[in-house]
């Protein structure tokens, strides 16, 4: 069964400093990784995408995330945090052709001035 | 990139009333298509996959003759929440990918929030 797991449900930084949102999958085949955003009452916008290419993946507004195997992770970071960023973000796992995206739980990003 | 429309945004109905909600690919053509929903500070959760000329798959737990999908054409598929009640109020979100192809991102709608009063 392939399942993701984001370790922290809201994770709090002040502008400027540095973003760590933690994910761990689990998934029998090789996986697919997303990250997307969601603003408030927004659909949702893709950051970045793993799909066994190059293990570092750069997205965009500066997010970047780092595809380990052997952790079984894909946490996303930012340098240097921006107001802008304050939203909710999800870890997200693709097994198969034409199947449904299965999504962790969600973390909330507030960033303060 | 590729452009999923979803409408209406936002709907407030009567309970006991119908409301349908349209999830439409406007640049490309998706045999399949995703429903999910999303309560207040979750996750999404996904409901049921549409099936261009065939009938959806529900997930476990979710009614389908509560939930009507309807996926016409290759490019517009509907659900439709039969007489809602205040607790089907939700966020409910559609999308689709280009390809059959898992490294292809699904784009999705923009969502419609569901108000049961």
């Amino acid at each position: 069964a392939q399942s993701v797991t984001q370790l922290d449900s809201h994770v709090s930084v002040s502008e400027g400093t540095p973003v760590l949102l933690r994910c761990n999958y689990s998934s029998s085949y090789s996986p697919s990784l997303f990250w997307y955003v969601q603003h408030p009452n927004k659909g949702l916008q893709l950051l970045l995408k793993y799909t066994s290419a190059a293990t570092l993946v750069k997205g965009i507004n500066g997010f970047e995330a780092e595809f380990k195997k052997s952790e079984t992770s894909f946490h996303l970071t930012k340098p240097s945090a921006h107001m802008s960023d304050a939203a909710e973000y999800f870890c997200v796992v693709s097994v198969g052709a034409g199947t449904a995206l299965i999504f962790g739980k969600g973390t909330t990003l507030s960033v303060s001035s | 990139g590729a452009v999923v429309s979803q409408h209406p945004s936002w709907v407030i109905c009567k309970s006991g009333t119908s409301v349908k909600i349209e999830c439409r690919s406007l640049d490309f053509q998706a045999t399949t298509m995703f429903w999910y929903r999303q309560f207040p500070k979750q996750s999404l959760m996904l409901m049921a996959t549409s099936n261009e000329g065939s009938k959806a798959t529900y997930e476990q737990g979710v009614e389908k003759d509560k939930f009507l999908i309807n996926h016409a054409s290759l490019t517009l598929s509907t659900l439709t929440v039969t007489s809602a009640h205040p607790e089907d109020s939700s966020f409910y979100i559609c999308s689709a990918s280009p390809l059959r192809d898992r490294n292809t991102e699904a784009f999705f709608g923009q969502g419609t929030r569901l108000t049961v009063v």
